[in-house]
């Protein structure tokens, strides 16, 4: 079966960028989507396709994908970023599958 | 706009069913795929099943192959997930999804199962 593996946390200080990396065999091939969720809340697509960014998503979260690793960046992160984010591809054998997840902590 | 309003969550006993619900609003509900997504409390998101636009198409998680049912009524607007042979492992919150192919772009707010003695 195919799976995903993210850092369990990343930290990052006001106004920096913080980089959130998902690992997977030869991910370059597949799309890759990233879902943002905030405590007691549904999860949000903030990226999806790889670098695509929702409508109301702001332009500061970008992604990218090659090799073995795809890439969430939060670029100038504010408080309100402050939440979990997982990646997610589709899979022939295994259907959907997500990440680990990653907390991101802004200080 | 899209809305996704779960029901039919709740307590149920070790190999007892449940039977969860899915209105959808806003949007045109026979022309998208719908997925049925779940999270154990302090865990991950683990995909359950997925259903095609017609209903032809079905695929479920390993976990829940064989106990678990997706449906949907078109002429509704509802997505179904019948749960049969509830184990304690299946305690988590249940999300309706609607999918574009490959992605989730919307998520209701989930209804909590929970199985216990």
């Amino acid at each position: 079966s195919y799976e995903l593996t993210q850092p369990l946390s990343v930290s990052v200080a006001l106004g920096q960028t913080a980089r959130i990396t998902c690992g997977g065999n030869n991910i370059g091939s597949k799309n890759v989507h990233w879902y943002q969720q905030k405590p007691g809340q549904a999860p949000v697509l903030v990226i999806y396709r790889d670098s695509n960014r929702p409508s109301g998503i702001p332009e500061r979260f970008s992604g990218s994908n090659s090799g073995n690793t795809a890439t969430l960046t939060i670029s100038r992160a504010q408080a309100g970023d402050e939440a979990d984010y997982y990646c997610q591809v589709w899979d022939s054998s295994t259907h959907c599958v997500f990440g680990t997840g990653t907390k991101v902590t802004v200080l | 706009q899209v809305q996704l309003v779960e029901s039919g969550g709740g307590l149920v006993k070790p190999g007892g069913s449940l039977r969860l619900s899915c209105a959808a609003s806003g949007f045109t509900f026979s022309d998208y795929y719908m997925s049925w997504i779940r999270q154990a409390p302090g865990k991950g998101l683990e995909w359950v099943s997925y259903i095609s636009s017609s209903g032809s198409t079905i695929y479920y998680a390993d976990s829940v192959k064989g106990r678990f049912t997706i449906s949907r009524d078109n002429a509704k607007n509802s997505l179904y997930l019948q749960m049969n042979s509830l184990r304690a492992e299946d305690t988590a919150v249940y999300y309706c999804a609607r999918a574009k192919a490959d992605h989730v772009d919307y998520w209701g707010q989930g209804t909590l199962v929970t199985v216990s003695s």
